[in-house]
């Protein structure tokens, strides 16, 4: 099936830095990738949609300045959260959908975010 | 998008038959239904798919009666190995197909 990566797949950062999370589909094109964030014992929540080529469309709540995605091209979509603080500490989930596999969505291993 | 009602946890033993039952009643015509599984600090992995009646794949089954507002997973002979929490998510891909995940069911496989 489909592969999704994430790199890094954990990171540890100082209160008030930005972190980059990369979301890579692997041998496909993924027309629209997702950004899920999920804290523990809870489930996924999704945090924006974005489309190749467009800016992402954020749920209600999640500030876009604060977390920054581009999806620049068919494979790779990037989520920066800029000046995190330790209530960002969370586990962040990227998925890939192709638009030839209308249904069907594949997720990264996800990225442990840790901010100290 | 269809809200979705799980069971919060169960319960087995190994080798028996899970069966979880996901509750959509406001389903809607374009909707499909999806499930998926997932293990601590890891994604979720996709299970199976389906629209109506019955979708069975080497892992699972998935039963969908006619008015498709409950759909049932169904997994044969689970082992520990099967103790994850198991999500059933409802959307259109028309519209995107905006993934939203309820609280899932944490499925609990003993020895």
């Amino acid at each position: 099936g489909a592969v999704v990566s994430q790199h890094p797949s954990w990171v540890i950062c100082k209160s008030g830095t930005s972190v980059k999370i990369e979301c890579r589909s692997l041998d496909f094109q993924a027309t629209t990738m997702f950004w899920y964030r999920q804290f523990p014992k809870q489930s996924l929540m999704l945090m924006a949609t974005s489309n190749e080529g467009s800016k992402a469309t954020y749920e209600q709540g999640v500030e876009k300045d604060k977390f920054l995605i581009n999806h620049a091209s068919l494979t790779l979509s990037t989520l920066t959260v800029t000046s995190a603080h330790p209530e960002d500490s969370s586990f962040y989930i990227c998925s890939a959908r192709s638009g030839l596999i209308s249904y069907e969505q594949y997720f990264g291993p996800g990225t442990r975010l840790t901010v100290t | 998008l269809a809200k979705t009602t799980q069971p919060i946890s169960m319960d087995s033993y190994e080798g028996q038959e899970v069966n979880i039952t996901c509750s959509h009643n406001n389903i809607a015509t374009n909707d499909y239904i999806t499930w998926y599984q997932q293990f601590p600090s890891q994604g979720p992995r996709f299970i199976i798919q389906g629209y109506k009646t019955k979708v069975t794949n080497e892992v699972a089954s998935l039963f969908i009666p006619a008015d498709r507002k409950s759909s049932t997973l169904s997994l044969p002979r689970v082992s520990l190995s099967d103790t994850a929490v198991y999500y059933c998510l409802v959307g259109d891909a028309t519209g995107g197909f905006k993934t939203i995940f309820g609280a899932g069911t944490r499925l609990f496989v003993k020895a």
